[in-house]
């Protein structure tokens, strides 16, 4: 079975830092990228950056609002992606997803998703 | 890249059509995804490159449009498909999202 699993959600006060895990499994990990979305409580959906593969360098791209505060890694050997995120804000808050873009097309849809792991940042 | 969908909400009975359109601020070809999300999951791939249907996805969905206006159709909504429905650009960081659509049981 196709599957991610998100590890590491909790309780962060503001400006602390927080390490989020996915595993991932039933498929060829080296062969994909992996996104991380967010959902704040009640909103809509964010996405918020991207691992690459090691034929693209292990290369990142972040969104603007985490750029220079999280820094998203991979271990291929351990078929897990990593967010780590510093100097957290109580914008932050939100449930992380992992997320893998829909292989064979040119466009960054995305067909497998993690069930989520909650990050509440609060004083 | 901003993505507009409306409406917000809809209320509609099972056994109806359904449609829900999404506008870009500027042209996106066919860069564009549908997802369904139901409470407290995960979002599912419904529909990408604005009208290819995913696999396991069932056929009463469909997407169609071009450029900047797309629309989600469900034809004989189904009590499984209230819930909430996602357009999103897929070609250019950050991926933007609209703000979603509810669907809800009249």
């Amino acid at each position: 079975e196709v599957q991610l699993v998100e590890s590491g959600g909790g309780f962060v006060q503001p400006g602390g830092s927080l390490r989020l895990s996915c595993a991932a499994s039933g498929f060829t990990f080296t062969d994909h990228y992996i996104d991380w979305v967010r959902q704040a409580p009640g909103k809509g959906l964010q996405w918020v950056g991207r691992a690459r593969n090691k034929a693209n360098f292990y290369t990142t791209t972040y969104a603007a609002s985490v750029k220079d505060r999280f820094t998203i890694s991979r271990d291929d050997s351990k078929n897990s992606v990593y967010l780590q995120m510093n100097s957290l804000k109580t914008e932050d808050t939100a449930v992380y997803y992992c997320a893998r873009p829909i292989p064979d097309w040119g466009g960054d849809a995305f067909d497998v998703w993690g069930q989520g792991t909650a990050v509440t940042v609060s004083s | 890249i901003q993505m507009t969908q409306s409406p917000s909400s809809v209320s509609a009975s099972v056994g109806e059509r359904v449609t829900i359109t999404c506008r870009a601020s500027q042209g996106i070809s066919n860069w564009l995804a549908w997802y369904q999300q139901k409470p407290g999951k995960a979002p599912k791939l419904l529909i990408y490159a604005a009208s290819r249907l995913q696999s396991d996805v069932p056929s009463r969905f469909s997407g169609s449009g071009s450029g900047t206006y797309f629309t989600l159709t469900i034809n004989s909504l189904q009590p499984e498909d209230f819930a909430t429905y996602y357009c999103q650009e897929a070609n250019t960081f950050p991926f933007t999202f609209g703000g979603g659509t509810k669907v809800e049981i009249k």
